[in-house]
């Protein structure tokens, strides 16, 4: 398999619930993200990590757990969310920051918070 | 304060004409600019891009122009195809974060 996954693909939860996203990168990259779209929005970075290090958080709500034990996974540890948290939730990848490399996105997960 | 717009969010086309999508920036410091297309139910797929020392690049029927000093990006699809029909996001990379435009969903009548 090529490319970058996520599962699941479709998550509906309650605000109580603790669940988790999961991204796999079969690219070879260094540098995986996550990104939440919201409707009418722009893409909006969440989490990045550099060689299983996260390098950035752009003030992101601690409900919101990142994790990445490897170049190659990535998961979002989700608890106690809001109904305004529903989007679509994607995870992408590129080779190494600044060196003009496209990110490589999977194909989401849409989570709706009832 | 959005650092990357576009400004239609909307076009169509008939096939066989050419589509050109529009982006503005604000961040001079932008050095790499990509184009995005997306369609329903899947993650948005690499297009084309250009680094900031080049004003033009082409791949195919797709063509991305520079214009530094307008801070402007657009995308030229020549021709259009129907399978072309899908939102377009452009972004812009300062070396440390992507930012991105809100789309605009391009149609190509057939």
């Amino acid at each position: 398999e090529t490319g970058v996954t996520q599962t699941p693909r479709h998550l509906v939860m309650g605000m109580t619930n603790k669940k988790s996203l999961k991204c796999e990168q079969h690219l070879g990259h260094n540098a995986m993200y996550w990104y939440k779209q919201s409707a009418k929005k722009p893409l909006e970075l969440m989490f990045v990590y550099n060689f299983k290090e996260q390098t950035e958080n752009n003030s992101v709500p601690s409900r919101f757990s990142p994790e990445c034990p490897n170049s190659s996974h990535l998961f979002l540890h989700l608890h106690t969310l809001q109904p305004e948290d529903s989007a679509l939730y994607l995870c992408a990848s590129s080779r190494l920051r600044g060196n003009n490399s496209p990110l490589h996105f999977g194909n989401g997960t849409r989570l709706t918070v009832t | 304060d959005q650092q990357v717009k576009q400004n239609s969010p909307s076009l169509s086309v008939q096939e066989g004409r050419i589509s050109i999508l529009n982006c503005d920036y604000t961040n001079s410091m932008f050095d790499y600019f990509l184009w995005y297309k997306k369609y329903p139910a899947e993650g948005p797929t690499f297009l084309i891009s250009i680094s900031s020392i080049k004003d033009k690049n082409e791949d195919g029927r797709f063509t991305v122009f520079l214009n530094k000093s307008a801070k402007h990006l657009s995308l030229h699809i020549v021709p259009s195809q129907p399978g072309d029909s899908a939102v377009y996001f452009c972004a812009a990379d300062t070396g440390n974060q992507f930012y991105f435009g809100t789309g605009t969903s391009l149609t190509v009548i057939p």
